[in-house]
């Protein structure tokens, strides 16, 4: 069954530094969103992106934050200047249609840690 | 502002118990209601998909169900096993936003004892 895959697993990283997380949606899915999950709290909705460009976005989305699909199958979550903060679990999903029966699927997450 | 809460927050039951866990959502203009599975540091299984439409999914021993008009979706789980403990998480996906956008519960986190 084809599957959302997320590198890497795992970053770490220095304050200040700039970061980018890769994801690889399902090929044929229109809808691809990035989920962040801090250790211990709920998964909370960061930004949804279709048709080449951001169709929504939390508050917590700020400049800091940008996403890109560069080519047909990457979509990326670039975080700059990383902030002890933003140590977090970081899911990509994606979604063949905005629709009844249309799930979310899920990668398997990167962990960043900012130290 | 769609909330979603789910109830209870943890549970512990002896293997081989049934259970249900509760999610109650604020707003019920959702396109669907998917329950997931989350092992601790890992990702985020899809257990079941209820559209706005069903009423009830089943996959093996898991049952969900939706009363979309009262905002309120149960996962039954027979005959509960170990393997079973994890945290369990329903996200509503949205129908009033651009792209259906979800929406996570905060978890039940379930342990289930030999």
């Amino acid at each position: 069954e084809p599957e959302v895959t997320q590198t890497p697993s795992h970053q770490v990283t220095q304050m200040g530094q700039e970061v980018i997380l890769r994801c690889v949606p399902i090929s044929n899915h229109l809808y691809f969103y990035w989920y962040r999950q801090i250790l211990g709290q709920k998964v909370e909705f960061l930004v949804s992106f279709y048709n080449n460009e951001i169709s929504e976005k939390s508050e917590i989305f700020d400049d800091q934050f940008s996403v890109e699909r560069p080519d047909g199958s990457n979509f990326t979550l670039k975080i700059r200047s990383t902030k002890l903060e933003d140590s977090a679990m970081y899911f990509c999903a994606s979604s063949e249609f905005r629709a009844n029966n249309s799930p979310l699927h899920f990668g398997n997450g990167t962990r960043l840690t900012v130290t | 502002k769609q909330e979603v809460t789910q109830i209870p927050a943890a549970l512990s039951v002896p293997e081989g118990e049934n259970l249900v866990l509760n999610c109650s959502f604020t707003d019920s203009a959702i396109y669907n209601l998917q329950w997931f599975r989350q092992d601790p540091g890992k990702g985020l299984t899809s257990l079941l998909l209820i559209q706005s439409s069903q009423r009830e999914q089943t996959s093996g021993r898991l049952n969900a169900s939706l009363d979309k008009s009262s905002g309120r979706s149960t996962l039954y789980i027979a005959a509960s096993q170990p393997g079973d403990s994890a945290t369990y998480l329903c996200a509503v996906r949205l129908r009033n936003t651009n792209a259906g956008k979800s929406t996570f519960g905060d978890g039940t986190t379930l342990t289930v004892k030999p």
